[in-house]
């Protein structure tokens, strides 16, 4: 069975400085994808960002990049420029990628609570 | 609007009541997933189903019954509810198959079981 790992629980980091939050994840399979979710005091949980195993370019979005090691098994985020509004539990889940059944469940990390500090 | 609503928002309850948690999409979405997050757990599947009247057990299935008759709606019921149930509950769904479109969240039901 697939599991993910965030050794990290809490980060702070200071406004405008660059943190990164780590994962670790362990699967026998090739093709998967993995997800960073934010969950703010809202407790909405948002989407930041994805990538799919098989691309070795790693995803950008924004002030958001991922480090995609295939081999090392590792998917760390980077959040550059922090700002207050980042402050969150952020969650790193997995995915695997075949058809049908369990294929389309996640399975999440326990968390890591970001501070941000004016 | 489209997207995916949880009702209620927050729910008090006593042992032994039955509860039920409703969860409504508008995307039409086949795959819908119903999460509990729990202090230094993140978040666990209950149950899962893959398209109307298929549901599937996920990690914590014990205590709770879903159906879905409907492609858009995909109630939990506690039958019995007890103190370890009480927790954050987060509805999802997703297109599902082997694209990467990731899961939809709801905005989670706090259920406090007294």
């Amino acid at each position: 069975a697939q599991t993910v790992t965030q050794s990290q629980p809490e980060m702070s980091v200071q406004e405008a400085e660059t943190v990164t939050l780590s994962c670790t994840y362990d699967t026998s399979e090739s093709d998967y994808y993995l997800f960073w979710y934010k969950q703010p005091p809202s407790r909405q949980m948002i989407l930041v960002i994805r990538q799919e195993a098989y691309k070795q370019q790693n995803a950008t979005e924004n002030r958001f990049s991922v480090n995609f090691q295939k081999a090392a098994k590792s998917f760390s985020l980077k959040i550059s420029d922090s700002q207050l509004g980042d402050a969150a539990m952020y969650f790193c889940a997995y995915r695997s990628a075949g058809y049908g059944g369990s294929q389309g469940n996640l399975i999440f990390g326990k968390g890591t609570k970001l501070s941000v500090k004016p | 609007d489209a997207g995916i609503t949880q009702s209620p928002r927050y729910k008090i309850t006593e042992t032994g009541r039955q509860v039920t948690l409703m969860c409504h999409q508008t995307w039409s979405h086949s795959y819908m997933f119903w999460y509990r997050q729990d202090l230094g757990h993140g978040l666990r599947l209950i149950y899962y189903s893959a398209a109307a009247d298929i549901t599937d057990k996920g990690e914590v299935p014990d205590g709770y019954v879903v159906s879905r008759s409907k492609t858009e709606n995909f109630p939990l019921t506690l039958e019995s509810a007890t103190r370890s149930q009480t927790s954050v509950y987060f509805c999802a769904s997703s297109e599902g198959g082997p694209g990467i479109e990731p899961q939809h969240f709801g905005d989670g039901t706090r259920l406090s079981i007294l």
